[in-house]
């Protein structure tokens, strides 16, 4: 089947303005994350959905930040009044289930460019 | 204390040789240890997990792992050119979900 898709896949926007990433996980997927990955740097957990449980935002950097999913399907990522510090690559991944073994697969990422 | 360390790199070694990477914790309460590999410009993709004690292999790739010494390691036997890359660790705690990564290692192999 599918994997897992996110759009857009390049954004380049204005200082101060606000952003929505969408990321569509693998069908039948319980669980998804999301990450950001600054140029050069590792991973940067920011937010997790299991299913109908509440979310896990312990990463998100700011209140400018956030996340929503309806059940088990898409999941869409918010910056509000975007600062240069935000441009990075956002990355979405989903795992079957929330067992501490569970593989993610990783989603193509949305660059973003905050000018 | 970073949560997952990784020696940043790069890491050069010649085809056909072993490539040896490295990457330590600190939750002692870690459950799971993922290795992914990440092509430059590409999502990670993982190469392997594992959760117990001693060594686990998958083709030319070896995972070990020493929870008494908080320390896991991937080991690339005949290394090829397409296995230059960002190797990145994944720590994964009690509860379960929340995943920790490093800042990767880079792997280049000469030809």
């Amino acid at each position: 089947g599918a994997g897992v898709s996110q759009s857009p896949s390049n954004k380049v926007t204005e200082k101060g303005k606000d952003v929505e990433l969408r990321c569509d996980p693998i069908s039948g997927h319980t669980a998804l994350y999301w990450y950001r990955q600054r140029l050069g740097q590792g991973l940067e957990f920011l937010i997790y959905f299991q299913g109908n449980s509440a979310p896990d935002k312990s990463g998100l950097p700011s209140d400018r930040f956030s996340a929503e999913r309806t059940g088990e399907s898409v999941s869409t990522l918010t910056i509000q009044r975007t600062q240069q510090e935000d441009s990075a690559v956002y990355l979405c991944a989903s795992s079957q289930g929330p067992i501490s073994q569970e593989t993610q697969y990783f989603g193509p990422g949305t660059r973003l460019l905050v000018l | 204390q970073k949560e997952v360390e990784q020696n940043s790199g790069p890491l050069s070694v010649p085809e056909g040789a072993i490539a040896s990477l490295n990457c330590t914790y600190s939750d002692r309460g870690s459950q799971s240890f993922f290795w992914y590999r990440q092509y430059s410009g590409k999502s990670p993709e993982l190469i392997m997990f594992i959760y117990s004690n001693g060594d686990k292999e998958d083709g030319r790739f070896t995972a070990q792992l020493n929870k008494a010494s908080q320390y896991v390691s991937l080991l690339i036997r005949d290394s090829q050119p397409s296995d230059s890359a960002t190797y990145l660790c994944a720590v994964k705690g009690v509860g379960g979900f929340k995943t920790i990564f490093g800042a990767g290692t880079r792997l280049f192999v000469k030809a």
